[in-house]
């Protein structure tokens, strides 16, 4: 199974900053990265997907980068909504496996 | 407005049985791979299975494969998720989740199964 490290696990921040997330895979999984975000209590959000490609919808603060084994995503200026769990997820192979996610707090 | 409606989440004993339903609406049902992903209580995600668009093919995560059986009626635009031999650590919110391509583009509301005697 692809296995999916996020670092860091915990994030505190302000309203404003610059944040970046990683995510490591165990193997080569080409772009085939996806990014969630999820806030208490509800169904996970999709934001980005091979790896570097916004949902509809999505504001462009948020941005992915990367291939094969190291991805980023990137909120350019956090704003207040964006203090949620981010969860990146593989889709190259079976099983679809996801990173163990990133709690972002507000400073 | 394209959205899944997932039901059937219950509390049931150990060794119990279960079966989710998930109803999809605005869009063509049957064109798309469709997923279960589960989230047990303060837990991340973890992917359980997928069906394909025509329900001819399947895969499972190894937790649950030779207990939970994914399929399909496309003629009712409804997903299912029998769930056989149920276990504390199947305890979670259960979500339904579409597939576009390369990504997990929509997901239901989720459906909450709790296994405890």
């Amino acid at each position: 199974d692809i296995q999916l490290t996020q670092s860091p696990s915990f994030l505190s921040a302000s309203v404003g900053d610059r944040v970046t997330i990683t995510c490591r895979a165990s193997q080569g999984i080409n772009s085939y990265l996806a990014w969630h975000q999820q806030k208490p209590g509800k169904a996970p959000k999709p934001l980005i997907y091979a790896a570097s490609t916004l949902q509809s919808g999505v504001p462009s603060r948020f941005s992915g980068s990367g291939s094969g084994t190291e991805f980023t995503l990137t909120i350019s200026s956090l704003q207040p909504e964006d203090f949620a769990t981010y969860y990146c997820q593989q889709i190259n192979y079976y099983p679809i496996t996801f990173g163990q996610g990133t709690r972002l707090e507000i400073k | 407005e394209v959205q899944l409606l997932e039901s059937g989440g219950d509390l049931v004993q150990p060794g119990g049985s279960l079966r989710l339903s998930c109803a999809g609406a605005g869009f063509t049902f049957s064109s798309y791979p469709m997923n279960w992903v589960r989230q047990a209580p303060g837990k991340g995600l973890e992917w359980v299975s997928i069906i394909s668009g025509s329900g001819d093919s399947s895969h499972y995560a190894d937790s649950v494969r030779g207990r939970f059986t994914i399929s399909r009626d496309n003629s009712k635009n409804t997903l299912y998720l029998q769930m056989n031999s149920l276990r504390g650590e199947d305890t979670a919110v259960y979500y339904c989740v579409r597939r576009s391509d390369t990504a997990l583009d929509i997901w239901g509301q989720g459906t909450l199964v709790t296994v405890s005697s």
